[in-house]
């Protein structure tokens, strides 16, 4: 069945550095791969999506790339803040709209 | 964007009983999908909320226990039936806008917790 694996569960950065989350799917008719935020108690937020006919979006200090012969993409967050601690999720998703979720990673930025 | 309402925002319920969650959207949706996320864990799809017919489960969900409906295009339920304790977890609403570019967006999720 479709899967999505994240990695790493766990990440710890300095202030200032970058953090950088990988993904890994398995169903090649994936032509969505959207990235969102998760706060403490909150919802999860969409903070940057890719479609399959791109290889690279950024949006001001955050960039997703896809490689969609490996079937992998990744989530790049540069000059990082405290506010930026949360839980990311990457997911996929086809023409059916629903999405397949990654496991999720831990951001911890250190002020 | 569009404001997702769902209700309760939380609730403590007994072994045995059944609870239904209301999503409410404020815009035109196309698709509307309901997810699980336990506790510190991922997000697990449940079924999609199709209007006036029967959802669409995935894998490890059943209608007996997670009846769904969806009388019109802005308005879903859900139901978690005769509960236990393994069910308390964050159920959350999810759509996708009519107009939009296909991107998903979450309610603020139903924390259930069983005794």
């Amino acid at each position: 069945g479709e899967n999505v694996e994240q990695h790493p569960s766990t990440l710890s950065v300095q202030e200032g550095d970058s953090a950088v989350i990988k993904c890994t799917y398995s169903d090649s008719a994936s032509n969505y791969f959207p990235w969102y935020k998760q706060e403490l108690g909150k919802r999860p937020q969409l903070i940057i999506d890719i479609r399959s006919n791109v290889g690279e979006k950024k949006d001001q200090r955050i960039a997703v790339t896809l490689n969609k012969t490996a079937k992998h993409f990744s989530l790049h967050i540069t000059e990082t803040q405290p506010e930026d601690s949360a839980v990311y999720f990457c997911a996929t998703g086809g023409n059916t709209g629903k999405l397949i979720f990654g496991q999720g990673t831990t951001l911890q930025v250190k002020p | 964007s569009a404001v997702i309402s769902q209700k309760p925002s939380r609730d403590i319920c007994q072994r045995g009983t059944s609870l239904t969650i209301q999503c409410q959207v404020d815009s035109q949706v196309t698709m509307m999908f309901w997810y699980r996320q336990q506790p510190g864990q991922s997000l697990t799809l449940i079924a999609t909320a199709n209007q006036g017919s029967e959802a669409t489960y995935e894998s490890g969900f059943v209608i007996d226990k997670f009846p769904i409906s969806r009388p019109n295009l802005t308005f879903s339920t859900l139901t978690v039936s005769n509960m236990s304790p393994e069910d308390s977890s964050i159920y959350l609403c999810s759509v996708v806008l009519q107009g939009g570019a296909g991107e998903l967006f979450f309610g603020e999720g139903s924390r259930l917790t069983v005794l």
